[in-house]
Formats: structure tokens, C-alpha cells, sequence
């Protein structure tokens, strides 16, 4: 069956402007990650999805950062006003049912800010 | 705090070689490990996932081993191949927000030459 699957593949951006990265996770999976991948940082956790609901925002770095999912399926991650320190590539992944089984990612989007 | 360290960070390689990659974990009250493979601009592909009551756990020519006791994981790769080259990664799920958390290690990139 389909994997999970994100868009846009590259998406760059100037520095101060908004930009969406999309989510489509497997079929049937209840739960839903955002990860971030950057030079200096590794692979870092941003938040986790249960259905629509996010009880795991820990990882967001700032404000300028937001997550919802609808009809618990696709996710859209916001970064408003970009700044150069954003650029990377932001995983999404699906499990299940979440608490700790086998994480399924996606290509990735990768970001660069001008 | 959980943090996973892997050895060594890079490894080159003639094929054929059978290649041991190392992870170790500070925190031993882990709920599973998972190995993955990263190629070069892509995203993650789940390669084991590994229980905390297993001992190990094979694929074709893959077989990670988990010693929670002294927090290390092995993954063994048999008769290496040109199309093993990639980076590999390894991953426990946190505690904090119901083990859906992944704290990945910085990897370990393999080059395997013909």
C-alpha cells in the first residue's frame, strides 16, 4: 500500500515569509509525527498527533511554529515569518496507534530560507 | 534524560564484509529500539524494530541484537553490499508523552566500495 507522503519535496522560502509542508500518512494510522533534521541538530522531535488532537507539543521550537491535523489524516505544519536558523528537512511520520510502536516516514520537505 | 550515542560515525568498506554498527542508550527502561536506513536526500526506511523483552531480531542480512542491561544495541550486517551504503540510524521512543517521542542517535554513515 501508499507510504507516507509529503509536500512540497523542496520548498524555498525568504527570510519573513509563511510557508505550509503537508502530510499524508498512511491509511488507517492514528497517530502522526513531525521531526526536523538539520545540520548541527540531528533528527529532533517537534510534535505527535493522536487523532486531531496534539497532547505532545514539546518539541516546537517557537511560537512561530504551529500543527493541526484534520479528519485524522492529513497534517499541516505552519512556520510563520521563516528565518534562516528554519532551514532543514522536516520529517513527518505515522504509527498505528502510537505509544511507542513502529514509525513509519515519509520523503521529507526540505526547507531553505533565504 | 534519554540520549542515544552511536559508534563509529562513519565506517568504509570493501564489500563483502560482515559490519557490526554500535548504539547505546543511557536510560535502560527503554520500550523498543528501531533501526533505520537514510540514503542520501531521502527520507527514513524502518529497517528492525526491536522489543525490550527480544533478544534480537533478523531481516535477510540484518540482525540487531538488544542488551538492555548494559543499554547497547548491535546491528550486524552480513556480506556487505555497494547498495548497503547509506547512513544508519537508531531510535528509542521516550518516555514522556507515552513513549511517542523518538530520541535518535546522530548515526553512523557506511560506504561499502566494490
Amino acid at each position: 500500500g501508499a507510504g507516507v507522503s509529503q509536500s512540497p519535496s523542496n520548498k524555498v522560502t525568504e527570510k519573513g515569509k509563511d510557508v505550509e509542508l503537508r502530510c499524508d500518512p498512511i491509511s488507517g494510522h492514528t497517530a502522526l509525527y513531525w521531526y526536523r533534521q538539520s545540520l548541527g541538530q540531528g533528527l529532533e522531535f517537534l510534535i505527535y498527533f493522536q487523532g486531531n488532537s496534539a497532547p505532545d507539543k514539546s518539541g516546537l521550537p517557537s511560537d512561530r511554529f504551529s500543527a493541526e491535523r484534520t479528519g485524522g489524516s492529513v497534517s499541516t505544519l505552519t512556520i510563520q515569518r521563516t528565518q534562516q536558523e528554519d532551514s532543514a528537512v522536516y520529517l513527518c511520520a505515522s504509527s498505528l496507534y502510537g505509544q511507542g510502536d513502529e514509525q513509519f516516514f515519509g520523503p521529507g520537505t526540505r526547507l531553505t530560507v533565504l | 534524560k534519554q540520549e542515544v550515542t552511536q559508534i563509529p560515525a562513519a565506517l568504509s568498506v570493501p564489500e563483502g564484509e560482515n559490519l557490526v554498527l554500535n548504539c547505546s542508550f543511557t536510560d535502560s527502561a527503554i520500550y523498543n529500539l528501531q533501526w533505520f536506513r537514510q540514503d542520501p536526500g531521502k527520507g527514513l526506511t524502518s529497517l528492525l524494530l526491536i522489543q525490550s523483552s527480544q533478544r534480537e531480531q533478523t531481516s535477510g542480512r540484518l540482525n540487531a541484537s538488544l542488551d538492555k542491561s548494559s543499554g547497547r544495541s548491535t546491528l550486524y550486517i552480513a556480506a556487505s553490499q555497494p547498495g548497503d551504503s547509506a547512513t544508519y540510524l537508531c531510535a528509542v521512543p521516550y518516555l514522556s508523552g507515552g513513549y511517542n517521542k523518538l530520541i535518535f542517535g546522530a548515526g553512523t554513515r557506511l560506504a561499502v566500495h566494490p
